[in-house]
């Protein structure tokens, strides 16, 4: 089994929608979680972080942690032409351990 | 505004040389910082661990005499890709842990440098 699996995708989306990026991980002492986004071409960028279960929205995003599942989900609301990038789930089991990505979701938002 | 940096942002070399690329913490230290590579339309592969004030740790089927890896002080960690050759050119991407209030931590990627091995 993956370490961090999420749904390659194309996962297209029209401009306005709800976005639902979905994300299972395999190991369960994780703690931290986060959601990155990567532009073609570009670095990752941070865009969440959750760390208990439950929902924490920030502007247009919600992340949701469901830790006995062992599942992390992104939601994306109004989304916008720009929102359209990879979104990686990246878990971590302690604060300086190595960040291991799967191979992310590709949003695509159709304007 | 940016907490890891990266120089340089592009290299283009010549088979056979060698290309080193900073990374830097602007605003806080970092005794661990990550190093990956990515090639076109693949996932980002974690290359090695670098670590202040020990060896470096590196993933299965990197090789450490090629890639070398200095964590120099607290904020610099240095890859230097050692005798370069076309396969090597790829974007290469530091990231580094930032501590938070409460314990917790993020980890922030500096912006890339891609490389070109001629």
């Amino acid at each position: 089994q993956k370490e961090v699996e999420q749904n390659s995708g194309p996962l297209s989306v029209p401009e306005g929608a709800i976005a639902s990026l979905n994300c299972t991980y395999s190991d369960r002492v994780s703690q931290s979680f986060f959601w990155y986004r990567q532009y073609s071409g570009k670095s990752p960028e941070l865009i969440m972080s959750i760390y208990s279960n439950g929902d924490k929205e920030d502007g247009r995003f919600t992340a949701q942690l469901n830790k006995a599942s062992q599942y992390v989900s992104l939601l994306i609301r109004d989304s916008q032409p720009s929102d359209s990038a990879t979104y990686l789930c990246a878990p971590l089991a302690g604060g300086y351990q190595k960040v291991t990505f799967g191979t992310g979701t590709k949003l695509q938002v159709i304007p | 505004g940016a907490v890891v940096s990266q120089h340089p942002s592009r290299v283009i070399c010549k088979s056979g040389t060698s290309v080193k690329i900073e990374c830097r913490s602007l605003d806080f230290q970092a005794t661990t910082m990550f190093w990956y590579r990515q090639f076109p339309k693949q996932s980002l592969m974690l290359m090695a661990t670098s670590n202040e004030g020990s060896k470096a740790t590196y993933e299965q089927g990197v090789e450490k005499d090629k890639f070398l890896i200095n964590h120099a002080s607290l904020t610099l960690s240095t890859l230097t890709v050692t005798s370069a050759h076309p396969e090597d050119s790829s974007f290469y991407i530091c990231s580094a842990p930032k501590p938070l209030a409460g314990g917790n931590n993020e980890q922030f990627f500096g912006p890339g440098t891609r490389l070109t091995v001629l």
